[in-house]
């Protein structure tokens, strides 16, 4: 069973870019779709991109401009970068396995936009 | 982009009653491609249902999901106090993958 856990800063200033880990265990990033997903505080869900394991990439329209995700070159991990984040970036993120459907969830790491 | 409308916002019921979990899209969910999740306070989402119908590994058959095109339905047959959560539907029939904004079941 594929077990998936965040890691980063739990507060970041505004105009400042956040960079969030997700490293995967029990399994290989290899032939799947691997997202980041996440949740503003007492808020619905919001999909914000997927790297497949080939590195390709797909990102929300919304957040395009400012994000990044990306493979990492030696272990289990992937990554998420954010540009130029602002208060509205305040959220629960997770990273999950997802080929359409996310199977495997991360517990979310949340993160604060503050000054 | 392909806009979920869940409904009820919030639905109170008992244990052992039946849930009915309304999902409606902006234009038609291709191949079934339409999922359902469950999400406690505190905890990640749970994936339940994926392709429309299909039950994720570990769910309880009391968990049945329907539909087609633009209308789907999540079934909660007979409340355990456990199925007390928040249910998001989604779609990943066109991009961007979006979510409805979630239906509270509640006692």
């Amino acid at each position: 069973q594929v077990q998936l856990q965040e890691s980063g800063p739990g507060m970041v200033k505004p105009s400042e870019t956040l960079s969030l880990t997700c490293t995967v265990s029990g399994g290989s990033l290899r032939n799947n779709y691997w997202s980041w997903i996440r949740q503003p505080p007492g808020k619905g869900l919001e999909w914000i991109g997927y790297v497949y394991s080939s590195g390709s990439t797909n990102y929300n329209p919304s957040l395009k401009s400012r994000v990044t995700i990306s493979l990492g070159t030696s272990r289990n991990q992937f990554f998420l970068t954010m540009r130029s984040v602002t208060a509205a970036d305040t959220a629960v993120y997770y990273c999950a396995r997802h080929p359409g459907y996310a199977d495997s969830w991360g517990p979310g790491t949340p993160v604060t936009v503050s000054s | 982009e392909i806009v979920l409308t869940q409904s009820p916002a919030t639905l109170s019921l008992s244990p052992g009653d039946r849930a009915t979990l309304s999902c409606r899209a902006s234009q038609s969910v291709n191949s079934g491609y339409l999922a359902w999740y469950q999400q406690k306070p505190g905890q990640a989402p749970r994936l339940l249902i994926y392709g429309v119908s299909a039950r994720a590994t570990g769910v309880p058959d009391r968990f049945s999901g329907s539909g087609s095109g633009t209308d789907f339905t999540l079934t909660i047959s007979g409340l355990e106090p456990e199925d007390f959560a928040v249910y998001y539907c989604q779609q990943y029939s066109g991009s961007p993958w979006t979510f409805g904004q979630g239906t509270k079941v509640e006692i």
